[in-house]
């Protein structure tokens, strides 16, 4: 069966320090990989896409990997601040819709 | 820019009643979705819509229905609400539902429903 996964444990992080996120995938094969922030009580919010012919993808302080050999993306917070503090999900897309998996949450501690 | 606009935002009903959740886009995109999301589950995909006209069952379709009104509107219902519906939904849209296009979607801010 198709699979997205994420830690589901938070990640604690001093501020300033990089947050690093992973997501990995089984039975997808992915024409591309979208991150997504969501923050309590509103709506995901999209912040980078990555195709499956890209390596790496940047904006600002936002990293994102992805690697279909090992069917995984790294997502990367650098320098990072408390209002980084959300929960980031990974979505794949395939068959006309995006899947998305469970989320992993940043807390970015002063 | 309203973007994507859902009501109700909150919603309570007894097991058994029935309810429509109204979605509308103001961006003119062609695709509209309704996920819900629930504690330790994710965002999981009941209904979707490739373009006005259309419609097709996502991961989790049962007790629910569409309809794609017009292109800005796609409503959800529940015909006679359970408590396993006790959740919060959230609609989308995206330009296009292919590859091509960003393939971004614009979340609207949820309708939390309790089923008692």
């Amino acid at each position: 069966s198709q699979k997205i996964e994420q830690n589901s444990e938070a990640l604690n992080i001093q501020e300033g320090k990089t947050a690093t996120l992973t997501c990995n995938y089984t039975n997808y094969s992915p024409a591309y990989l979208q991150w997504y922030r969501q923050d309590p009580g509103r709506g995901p919010v999209f912040l980078l896409l990555i195709r499956e012919n890209e390596k790496e993808k940047r904006k600002e302080r936002l990293k994102v990997t992805f690697d279909t050999t090992l069917k995984q993306s790294l997502f990367h917070i650098t320098a990072s601040q408390p209002a980084d503090s959300a929960t980031y999900l990974c979505a794949l897309y395939g068959n006309n819709r995006l899947a998305f998996g469970k989320g992993n949450q940043v807390v970015v501690i002063p | 820019n309203a973007g994507v606009t859902q009501t109700p935002k909150f919603q309570v009903l007894k097991t058994g009643q029935s309810m429509t959740l109204q979605c509308a886009q103001d961006m003119n995109h062609n695709s509209m979705y309704w996920y819900r999301q629930d504690p330790g589950m994710g965002l999981r995909l009941i209904y979707y819509s490739a373009s006005e006209g259309t419609t097709d069952k996502g991961e989790v379709p049962n007790g629910y229905n569409v309809s794609r009104l017009n292109k800005r509107e796609f409503s959800l219902r529940l015909e006679s609400a359970a408590p396993s519906q006790t959740s919060v939904y959230f609609c989308a849209s995206s330009l296009l539902a292919g590859g091509s296009g960003t393939g971004e979607l614009f979340f609207g801010e949820g309708s939390r429903l309790t089923v008692l």
